[in-house]
């Protein structure tokens, strides 16, 4: 059964520093992993789906790494903004299952 | 509308209450999620539908009934519910199954007295 884990649990940072995530899953056969964002009270809100054949993904300030022999993905944040407070989840999808499996999340404070 | 829209956003309900959650996607995708998300646990999956047929029933109580009638609505109809049933609750959708990008909706927070 895929568990999936995150580190740190929660996170504080002054703004404009550069930050990474990190995620950790059991099974080595994901079809994919997926980072989402959940502010306060709210939904999910998709960051980056890596596809299992891919090393990482780019998406303006954020990178996703994916290495699937350690188990590993970790979400770089660079430039941090008050604005990037919340809490941050990874997700794997599995070859042989048919949904995703959650991690608890990081919760990412910013000061200003 | 676009996106993934939930009603209500909020509901109060005792136990012995009977109410529905709505889940609408405007994205035209053929899967549909429930998720629970409880205060200091990792998001639950609860049911998955795929062009309308259940495909996943995550062991969850009876007195959780989904109800998919399209594939751009889902509902979840609750019956005497537990308070530790209070939690929100997600819908996502996606186009596919096989791990396509999932597009989730605000959620309902649900208090069970």
């Amino acid at each position: 059964k895929q568990e999936v884990t995150q580190i740190p649990a929660a996170l504080s940072v002054p703004e404009g520093e550069n930050l990474v995530l990190n995620c950790s899953f059991t099974d080595s056969a994901i079809y994919n992993l997926q980072w989402f964002r959940q502010d306060p009270g709210k939904g999910l809100t998709s960051l980056l789906l890596i596809q299992s054949s891919q090393r990482e993904q780019t998406s303006g300030r954020l990178n996703a790494s994916l290495d699937k022999s350690s188990g590993r993905s970790t979400l770089y944040i660079a430039a941090s903004q008050p604005g990037d407070s919340a809490t941050y989840l990874c997700a794997a999808f599995n070859n042989y299952g048919q949904n995703f499996v959650f991690g608890p999340g990081t919760r990412l404070s910013v000061l200003p | 509308e676009t996106g993934v829209t939930q009603t209500p956003r909020h509901l109060v309900m005792g136990m012995t209450n009977k109410k529905s959650l709505k889940c609408e996607q405007h994205l035209g995708h053929n899967a549909m999620y429930w998720y629970k998300q409880s205060a200091k646990k990792p998001l639950e999956l609860m049911f998955v539908y795929n062009f309308k047929e259940q495909t996943e029933n995550n062991s969850v109580p009876s007195r959780f009934s989904p109800e998919c009638p399209n594939s751009s609505h889902l509902f979840l109809h609750l019956h005497t519910l537990q308070p530790e049933d209070s939690a929100l609750y997600l819908c996502a959708s996606s186009p596919g199954l096989a791990g396509y990008d999932q597009y989730f909706g605000p959620g309902t927070r649900l208090l069970v007295l």
